[in-house]
């Protein structure tokens, strides 16, 4: 079945870049997703891909894919402190036209330290 | 900036009870969505519902639980009997069109004692 798996931890000083990994088995993929959780909020979509992109860049993030591998990352430039969270990648995949659900990582967390 | 809200954002009920977790989608959005996260676990995809039907439910979206759109804004899911294991951050998202971004609430915490 479907499996999107990610790092579970992450830390990095204040003003570096982090890169968060992801990969994913069903190369039926349509969009993939990064989503940030902060302690005790709810899911935040931080940005998106198609799957027939290679890169996207959004400010501080640059979401890179390849879809040969599988694999998805998220770099986020110049952490801040402000940046720990724990960051979900996610899955959308077309069943042939039904709807697709998300099909979610366990989620990395990142720390940052100052 | 529209958003999903949920309501309540904790509920306490004791085993067995019926539950009701209430979500407002966002005005323009067609695909309705409830989500799952136990605490430490994936989050975890439960039921989608797109023209007044379910269009898609995983596994864990068994006799137990069923949605609503009782009105023209609300978006409900209903546990009936509720089990300890049902205990879990429940996520409600919206998305203006099939495979494309969903937006997601800020969840309901279910505690089941």
């Amino acid at each position: 079945g479907e499996d999107v798996e990610q790092s579970l931890f992450l830390s990095v000083r204040e003003g570096d870049s982090s890169v968060i990994n992801c990969t994913y088995t069903d190369s039926s993929s349509t969009y993939l997703y990064w989503y940030k959780q902060e302690p005790g909020a709810g899911l935040q979509l931080l940005t998106y891909i198609f799957s027939n992109m290679d890169m996207k860049q959004d400010q501080r993030l640059t979401v890179l894919l390849n879809k040969k591998d599988k694999h998805l990352s998220l770099r986020i430039a110049d952490t801040q402190t402000g940046d720990s969270a724990i960051y979900f990648c996610a899955e959308s995949i077309d069943y042939g036209g039904s709807q697709g659900n998300l099909i979610f990582g366990k989620g990395t967390k990142l720390s940052v330290k100052p | 900036e529209p958003e999903v809200t949920q309501t309540p954002s904790h509920q306490v009920t004791q085993m067995g009870q019926e539950v009701i977790l209430r979500c407002v989608p966002i005005s323009n959005h067609l695909y309705f969505y409830w989500y799952r996260q136990i605490l430490g676990q994936k989050v975890e995809f439960l039921v989608s519902f797109y023209n007044n039907e379910i269009s898609e439910k995983s596994e864990i979206f068994d006799d137990q639980f069923s949605v609503e759109r009782p009105d023209g804004s609300n978006f409900t899911l209903k546990i009936r009997s509720t089990k300890l294991e049902d205990s879990a951050m429940y996520f409600c998202a919206s998305s203006e069109a099939q495979l494309t971004e969903a937006f997601f609430g800020q969840g309901t915490r279910l505690t089941v004692v």
